[in-house]
């Protein structure tokens, strides 16, 4: 199994909402990440978890809340979002965190409107 | 931090032809990964490049790593619809505890019949 599992596929969502983006990736990875990309932009580094715990934030706003209950399964809690947060939102894992090992595979994503 | 411009930002080639895409860091490359994105799905690993010289070929795709101008290049030979997509260059910041894999611009690729 090669493959890094995204649900859902799609989500609306009110800024009064509460949601969460969930990941799942069964190849024994111990690093999985979030990104964030917006139309036409390449995506953007969130947060990384290694070892099941969380190595980087890149200054994310507390409305996204990770977490990662186990060795492959990765959520994005998602709480009073914005308008501008709407964009396609990426699970990745590697093999191990560290240099050298951006070889990453990527789920499908979840496609993010906020209204 | 380290920023990496693509160039061309976006190519149309007819079906048969080849074409380079090249990426350019800000800071010395260390490694140096290729990805491609078909539009509004995850990226697929194409290659990684970690030592310069270092040429890397998968089918009809060749990469290459310059670390003396920081650039690394991408050509694609005979080029078909199935190459077409966006291509995104990824650098690794090693941070001591996790990979930090910043992507470039991107270059957007159709190919027409």
């Amino acid at each position: 199994d090669t493959e890094v599992t995204q649900t859902p596929k799609h989500l609306v969502m009110g800024m009064t909402n509460k949601k969460s983006l969930k990941c799942e990736q069964h190849m024994g990875h111990r690093a999985m990440y979030w990104y964030k990309q917006k139309a036409k932009k390449p995506p953007e580094l969130m947060f990384v978890y290694s070892y099941e715990k969380l190595s980087i934030n890149e200054s994310v706003p507390s409305r996204f809340s990770p977490e990662c209950p186990n060795s492959s399964l990765l959520n994005l809690h998602l709480h009073a979002l914005q308008p501008e947060d709407s964009a396609l939102y990426l699970c990745a894992s590697s093999l191990y965190p560290g240099q050298g090992n951006g070889k990453l595979f990527f789920g499908s994503g979840t496609q993010l409107s906020v209204l | 931090s380290q920023e990496l411009e693509q160039s061309p930002q976006s190519l149309i080639v007819q079906e048969g032809k080849n074409l380079t895409i090249n990426c350019t860091s800000s800071k010395t490359l260390y490694g140096l990964y290729w990805y491609k994105q078909k539009y509004g799905e995850g990226l697929i690993f194409l290659m990684m490049l970690q030592k310069g010289g270092e040429e890397k070929s998968h089918e009809k795709i060749t990469a290459k790593l310059d670390e003396k101008k920081q650039q690394s290049s991408l050509h694609i030979t005979a080029s078909q619809p199935s190459h077409a997509g966006i291509y995104l260059c990824g650098a690794d910041m090693n941070t001591g505890t996790a990979s930090k894999l910043t992507f470039g611009t991107g270059t957007r690729l159709q190919v027409t019949l």
